[in-house]
């Protein structure tokens, strides 16, 4: 299984502000991708990100709050913008397996916003 | 209505006992099913995943698929407190590489 890291791994922002979160993978991945998971709900897909063309956002996401990079085949960030109290949540960085149903999660950002 | 359901929890436990898990979902065309184990403050952990229906067994863990009453179950034997944790059920269809829709998970508590 694919290893996993985010930064930061835990944050408080002020409302109105924007933060970065990383993540990186210890081997080459075609797409990774965001979910959110918020106090008591199922984690939730935010968008796909592949290398070298746009990210696709799910129902509900959009480009300009959670702008997505993916300059190269193991490195991803989703930014969070003009953040409210209703952005507090985990944000999951993920990654697949060589087989469809496998799927790898990070360790999170925990994200509170004041 | 959501596409997967599960109840919350917390379900408690003797040391020793079977803990049995479940979830129920809407869509028919779901072909994978997967069970991650997530400690608190710590991301998803993958246990098992499955293709269709029938058992799978992995040393404590087997994992049931009852595609015809759309039901998939999760039972870990010889439960340790080790094994308190949230347990998430996950599902997608077949080409939706990583788009997963997850129960809301349930809360295990394993005691001594």
């Amino acid at each position: 299984s694919a290893v996993i890291s985010q930064k930061p791994s835990r944050d408080i922002c002020q409302r109105g502000t924007s933060l970065t979160i990383q993540c990186q993978v210890d081997s080459q991945v075609t797409m990774m991708f965001w979910y959110r998971q918020q106090p008591g709900q199922s984690l939730t897909l935010i968008a796909t990100a592949n290398q070298g063309s746009e990210a696709t956002y799910e129902s509900g996401f959009v480009i300009d709050k959670f702008p997505i990079s993916r300059p190269n085949l193991t490195f991803s960030t989703l930014t969070v913008s003009n953040m409210s109290p209703e952005d507090s949540s985990i944000y999951l960085c993920s990654v697949g397996g060589g087989e469809e149903a496998e799927q790898y999660f990070g360790p999170g950002t925990r994200l509170t916003v004041t | 209505q959501k596409e997967v359901e599960q109840d919350p929890g917390p379900l408690s436990v003797p040391e020793g006992a079977i803990v049995s898990l479940n979830c129920t979902y809407s869509n028919s065309a779901f072909q994978y099913f997967m069970w991650y184990r997530q400690y608190s403050r710590k991301g998803p952990e993958l246990l098992m995943y499955t293709y269709s229906s029938g058992n799978k067994e992995d040393g404590r863990f087997t994992a049931q698929v009852d595609k015809s009453s759309k039901y998939i179950s999760l039972f870990i034997r010889d439960s340790q407190p080790s094994d308190s944790a949230t347990y998430l059920c996950a599902m997608t269809l077949r080409g939706s590489w990583g788009k997963l829709q997850f129960g809301a998970g349930t809360q295990v508590v394993v005691t001594p």
